[in-house]
């Protein structure tokens, strides 16, 4: 079983539809990060949290320590929202070497549709 | 603008070479980090430098070599001991150590003809 889990694995919306992103862990955390990755490979952070809620713009990021659950949420989809979407958390136990490292969601790949 | 710039963005190479990527800073980062992506996988932690001088080995070292002697270049090496190179690399850092927002380059993928 992978310490991260995302749903969906893949998500096709029309644009402006409400579309939600979860992530669910097993592991003791400090921090979640939300990543999304484009079509090119880069990656940019959209959220790092360690309780409750941060907006920005359109995107809104919660997160529930006792479940050990995280949810990305994008309002008025848009076509260049399409992405995937990658949630990481950094453990508090050793992993890959180092306490502290970071545990990587396999991502969600999102398309907006026109 | 701050940030990681990567190159090459791709790069091919024949077996039994070894491959160096390279991975430069200007955001005045003490950490920086290298991982691989394979299809349908999560990003897998090949080397970290929490300092100048200093790395430590990931999940997936082998056949993978690095060195941190400037603040600003953390350059990966792809060895021949490295049995399937082929992926997708990413390098990243924050302020510190395991703390902070991740910032990622753009990548470099590397195919192994």
């Amino acid at each position: 079983k992978n310490e991260v889990e995302q749903s969906p694995q893949n998500l096709t919306a029309q644009e402006g539809e409400f579309i939600t992103i979860n992530c669910s862990y097993s592991v003791g955390i400090s921090a979640l990060h939300w990543l999304q990755q484009h079509p090119g490979g880069g990656i940019v952070s959209l959220f790092m949290l360690s309780s409750g809620k941060k907006k920005h713009g359109r995107l809104i990021a919660t997160i529930n320590i006792q479940e050990k659950h995280s949810s990305l949420h994008i309002t008025a989809s848009h076509p260049r929202d399409s992405a995937v979407y990658i949630c990481a958390v950094r453990s508090l136990m050793n992993y890959g070497g180092s306490q502290g490292n970071l545990i990587f969601g396999k991502g969600t790949k999102l398309s907006v549709k026109p | 603008d701050g940030g990681i710039t990567q190159s090459p963005k791709y790069l091919f190479r024949k077996e039994g070479q070894n491959v160096t990527l390279s991975c430069e800073q200007n955001l005045n980062h003490d950490a920086m980090y290298w991982y691989r992506q394979d299809p349908g996988q999560g990003l897998r932690l090949i080397y970290y430098s929490q300092i100048v001088n200093d790395f430590q080995k990931g999940d997936i070292a082998e056949g993978y070599s690095v060195s941190r002697e400037k603040k600003e270049s953390f350059p990966l090496t792809v060895t021949s001991a490295q049995k399937n190179p082929t992926a997708f690399y990413l390098c990243a850092s924050t302020k510190s150590k395991n703390t902070g927002e991740l910032f990622f380059g753009e990548g470099s993928r590397l195919t192994v003809l």
